[in-house]
C-alpha cells in the first residue's frame, strides 16, 4: 500500500545530541511537511517543501533543520535537542500545496531528551 | 488567539451515546477537513468539506459545514469504542496560500 513512513517510531536522546528522524513516502506527493505534536494538542507545522522548495515557518526555531534528498524522502535535525523538544514528530504528504490538499500523515515519531 | 475553536476539548461518554464537536471561526475557509488520530498514530483524513452548507456521511459519522462557511460540525450516532481518539478540524483559507489551520482538537473517549 502506498504511505508514509517514519522512522524510528521511538527516538530517545541526550539533552543537547543531535538526533534525525526520517520520512518516506511511496505516493509520489509533491509537498512533504514535519509537524511538532504535544500531548493530545493539535499538530503545529514546522516547515515544508514544495519539491525541493523549502518554506520555514516564522517561529520555528533554528535548532530545527529539515533535509529532502529526493521526492520520497525528507529528514528533521534537531541540532541540540533541550526537553521541551520532547514530543511527537509527525510527516505528511500532500499531492499540491493549496486549495485544501489533504494531508497523509505517518504514523510519527515520538521523541523523548533525557 | 486560536483562529479556529473546537469544542469541547474532552469529552467522555458512554458507548451508545451521541456527540457532536464544534469547530468554529470568525474567518471564511475555501475548504475544512476532518482527521482522527488514534493514541501513538498519525491523524487520518475523515473528510473534507467545501460547499457552504454541505453535508457529508460516513456511517454514523455526519459532518456539516456552515452556509458561511465559518464553521463546522461532527456529530456521532451511537458512539462505540473504536471512535475514541482525537478529532482535529483543519481549514484552508483564502489568503492563507495553502497553509492549513489547525482546531486545538478534541479528546473522546467512549466508554464500553
Amino acid at each position: 500500500d502506498a504511505m508514509v513512513i517514519q522512522n524510528p517510531r521511538y527516538q530517545v536522546t541526550q539533552f543537547g545530541k543531535p538526533v534525525t528522524l526520517s520520512c518516506s513516502q511511496t505516493l509520489n506527493h509533491n509537498v512533504m511537511y514535519w509537524y511538532q505534536q504535544k500531548s493530545s494538542q493539535a499538530p503545529k507545522l514546522l516547515f515544508h517543501y514544495y519539491d525541493k522548495d523549502f518554506n520555514n515557518e516564522a517561529d520555528t526555531p533554528d535548532n530545527f533543520q529539515s533535509r529532502r534528498p529526493n521526492t520520497s524522502f525528507c529528514f528533521l535535525d534537531i541540532r541540540s535537542p533541550g526537553l521541551g523538544d520532547a514530543a511527537m514528530y509527525l510527516c505528511a504528504t500532500s499531492r499540491d500545496w493549496g486549495g485544501g490538499s489533504p494531508l497523509h500523515f505517518g504514523n510519527g515519531t515520538r521523541l523523548t531528551v533525557t | 488567539t486560536q483562529l479556529l475553536e473546537q469544542s469541547p476539548q474532552f469529552l467522555s461518554i458512554q458507548e451508545g451515546e451521541n456527540l457532536t464537536v464544534y469547530c468554529n471561526s470568525s474567518s471564511v475557509f475555501s475548504s475544512l477537513q476532518w482527521y482522527r488520530q488514534e493514541p501513538g498514530e498519525g491523524p487520518v483524513l475523515l473528510v473534507t468539506v467545501v460547499t457552504g452548507g454541505e453535508v457529508k456521511k460516513l456511517k454514523r459519522l455526519t459532518f456539516q459545514f456552515g452556509d458561511a462557511r465559518k464553521d463546522s460540525s461532527l456529530h456521532i450516532t451511537a458512539a462505540q469504542p473504536g471512535d475514541t481518539g482525537l478529532y482535529l478540524c483543519a481549514g484552508a483559507r483564502y489568503n492563507q496560500g495553502g497553509k492549513l489551520i489547525f482546531g486545538q482538537g478534541t479528546e473522546l473517549s467512549v466508554k464500553p
